[in-house]
């Protein structure tokens, strides 16, 4: 059975540092996609990660897949208060279902 | 840009009742998925469809759960007697393909059983 471990599972921030957040999963995929989400909002797309070594940027976030590993990486580059959130990645199964994890808070404080 | 809607936003249910949860996926999607999240914890798997019938169910998916596409837009949600226990929010996603493609999430239907 495909598991999805984060970690950390809460993370406070100041504003203008940098974190990672780690998504570790336990059987093969190679298809993995970060969502983020607003306290009683719907799940964003942040990314898609389809291959070994794919990384993505968007503004302030980066994203990573390392396939041998079964570990995909947040990295947040100094961090604004926008980015608070709780983010969550989420590994595909088979069959296209999504598994994921426990998800991560995250509260940027200036 | 293309969404995917649910109907009603927030529903409240006494225990027992039947409750039906409404999606319209993204009109060229074929692939379509129930998720819950009980208050503060992980997005779980209910459910996947494709082509009028369920491709995949988790254990949460029992005999109480149904999914239908009753015409070319809808797709819903039917839980035929409700618990304390089915109480989360429950999305709805779409996806051209069943693999490597993006679902994409609908806002959601906040369910409430007292």
């Amino acid at each position: 059975e495909l598991k999805v471990e984060q970690n950390p599972l809460f993370l406070s921030m100041q504003e203008g540092k940098n974190y990672t957040i780690y998504c570790n999963y336990s059987t093969t995929s190679d298809r993995l996609y970060w969502y983020r989400q607003d306290p009683g909002k719907s799940l964003e797309s942040l990314f898609v990660l389809l291959s070994n070594g794919a990384v993505k940027q968007e503004g302030r976030l980066m994203a990573s897949l390392d396939t041998k590993a079964r570990l995909s990486t947040l990295h947040i580059t100094a961090a604004v208060h926008d980015l608070s959130a709780t983010y969550f990645c989420a590994v595909e199964n088979q069959g296209g279902k999504l598994i994921f994890g426990q998800g991560t808070e995250l509260s940027v404080k200036p | 840009e293309p969404e995917v809607t649910q109907t009603p936003s927030h529903q409240v249910t006494q225990m027992g009742q039947e409750v039906i949860l409404r999606c319209v996926p993204i009109s060229n999607h074929l692939y379509f998925y129930w998720y819950r999240q009980i208050l503060g914890q992980k997005v779980e798997f209910l459910v996947s469809f494709y082509n009028n019938e369920i491709s995949e169910k988790s254990e949460i998916f029992d005999d109480q759960f149904s999914v239908e596409r009753p015409d070319g837009s809808n797709f819903t949600l039917k839980i035929r007697s409700t618990k304390l226990e089915d109480s989360a929010m429950y999305f709805c996603a779409s996806s051209e393909s069943a693999s490597s493609y993006e679902q994409y999430f609908g806002p959601g239907t906040r369910l409430t059983v007292t």
